[in-house]
């Protein structure tokens, strides 16, 4: 199971701190990445991090501006966001690779980040 | 950056009909590929991935994915086709390279009630 939270209405420019908590299955030996869907939009991969947590990827629309991590003794995923922009507000899913491959089969609900003035 | 490009945009298609929607990766991804299957307000569904496998690793056993999704191709090219259009099939569908970050999907295909 997959529970994101900590979405919300953001000033631009503003920060926010995504949580997804994971259970059912071995956090630290899952890669996990979030995936974004703007409204009326298709799917956006964003970032990924390995399971031991030292790789980290970023697409480049928020390199430098997002900042994924984990606590795999918390069985926690995190995206940290600084700088949002408009264009950012989407539902962000968190979802474990699959296929030992960055496929994903399991994902969360999903939680809204509006990026509005 | 790969670029992954589906086509049709949209389709209007019957029940039982036959579908097939395409996927074009701007460069070679071997096999690395998967479809999604999305509903309004719901999360993606994973269909295929490595080009032809069903979730569950065996292509003839039942995963939760029906047996009349399949996937094929390799390279460039890839194809989704559904073999018998059925009413819970109408979604919008969704390719994604694995092959190398970032990792990119598709820009989606709408399958429509004819």
């Amino acid at each position: 199971q997959l529970l994101e939270s900590g979405g919300g209405l953001v000033q631009p420019g503003g920060s926010l701190r995504l949580s997804c908590a994971a259970s059912g299955f071995t956090f630290s030996s899952f890669a996990m990445s979030w995936v974004r869907q703007a409204p009326g939009k298709g799917l956006e991969w964003i970032s990924a991090i390995t399971g031991a947590g030292y790789g980290k990827y970023y697409a480049e629309s928020v390199k430098g501006r997002f900042t994924v991590s984990r606590d795999n003794s918390q069985n926690t995923l995190l995206l940290h966001m600084n700088s949002l922009r408009v264009e950012d507000t989407a539902v962000y899913y968190c979802a474990p690779e699959y296929g030992s491959r960055n496929y994903y089969r399991d994902w969360g609900q999903g939680t809204l980040v509006t990026v509005s003035s | 950056d790969i670029q992954m490009t589906q086509s049709p945009s949209s389709v209007s298609a019957s029940v039982g009909d036959r579908v097939t929607i395409t996927c074009r990766a701007s460069q070679d991804i071997s096999g690395w590929l998967a479809w999604y299957q999305q509903k309004p307000g719901k999360a993606p569904k994973l269909l295929i991935y490595g080009a032809s496998t069903l979730p569950g690793g065996v292509p003839s056993l039942q995963s939760g994915v029906p047996s009349r999704f399949s996937g094929s191709g390799s390279g460039t090219d890839f194809t989704l086709t559904i073999s018998s259009l059925q009413p819970e099939d109408y979604a919008t569908y969704y390719c994604q390279q694995a092959n190398s970050f970032p990792l990119t999907f598709g820009g989606g295909t709408k399958v429509e009630i004819k």
